[in-house]
């Protein structure tokens, strides 16, 4: 199976920072990323699919890149909304998997 | 749009059987895609459980493989989770989806007597 590991685990940020949450896989996945915002006791949330594509109604400030095996998903001006459990996963391999989480907190 | 939406019992008794469903609307099964179940244990992160394809090939997380069995009733929209032999360790919020676009609303799932 693929390995996705995200880092930083928790990350305390202030509303403004620039946010930069990296995800890296144990094997190629393509493009084939996505990146996930949860809140507590809601489904995750899309926000970026195929590594660097902005999901209907994503406002602009999120952005992804990457390919192959390193992937980072950067929150321009982090908002309070913002302050959740962030997820990336790959769907390269009909073996779905997930990152372990990396936690925004508040300063 | 697709919308998914779980249903099944909220309580399972230890050693029974977790029998869950997913319906799916707005698209239709046949046409594609992989349909699957991710859970999440209470303050853990996301876990994928297994897929299936519209044609019912199935995809299962190794880890769970030998308990878990997910099928596909394309004539109802619908696809299934049964997990066997659950323990306290298997409490937890299952989530159908079609990743990466869909996510069901989930359904909190405990085990105990």
């Amino acid at each position: 199976d693929i390995q996705m590991t995200q880092s930083p685990s928790t990350l305390s940020a202030s509303v403004g920072d620039r946010v930069t949450i990296t995800c890296r896989a144990s094997q190629s996945v393509g493009d084939w990323l996505a990146w996930y915002r949860q809140k507590p006791g809601k489904a995750p949330n899309l926000l970026i699919y195929k590594a660097s594509t902005l999901d209907i109604g994503v406002p602009s400030r999120f952005s992804g890149s990457g390919s192959g095996t390193e992937f980072t998903l950067t929150i321009s001006s982090l908002q309070p909304d913002d302050f959740a459990t962030y997820y990336c996963q790959q769907y390269n391999s009909y073996f779905w998997t997930f990152g372990q989480g990396t936690k925004v907190e508040i300063k | 749009q697709v919308q998914l939406q779980e249903s099944g019992p909220g309580l399972v008794k230890p050693s029974e059987t977790l029998s869950l469903m997913c319906t799916v609307s707005g698209y239709s099964i046949s046409s594609g895609y992989h349909w699957g179940w991710i859970r999440q244990s209470p303050g853990k992160g996301l876990e994928w459980i297994g897929s299936i394809y519209h044609s019912g090939t199935t995809y299962y997380n190794s880890s769970l493989k030998s308990r878990i069995t997910i099928s596909v009733d394309t004539s109802k929209n619908q696809f299934s989770l049964n997990l066997t032999s659950v323990t306290a360790a298997d409490t937890a919020m299952y989530y159908c989806a079609t990743l990466p676009f869909a996510w069901g609303q989930g359904i909190t799932v405990t085990v105990s007597s």
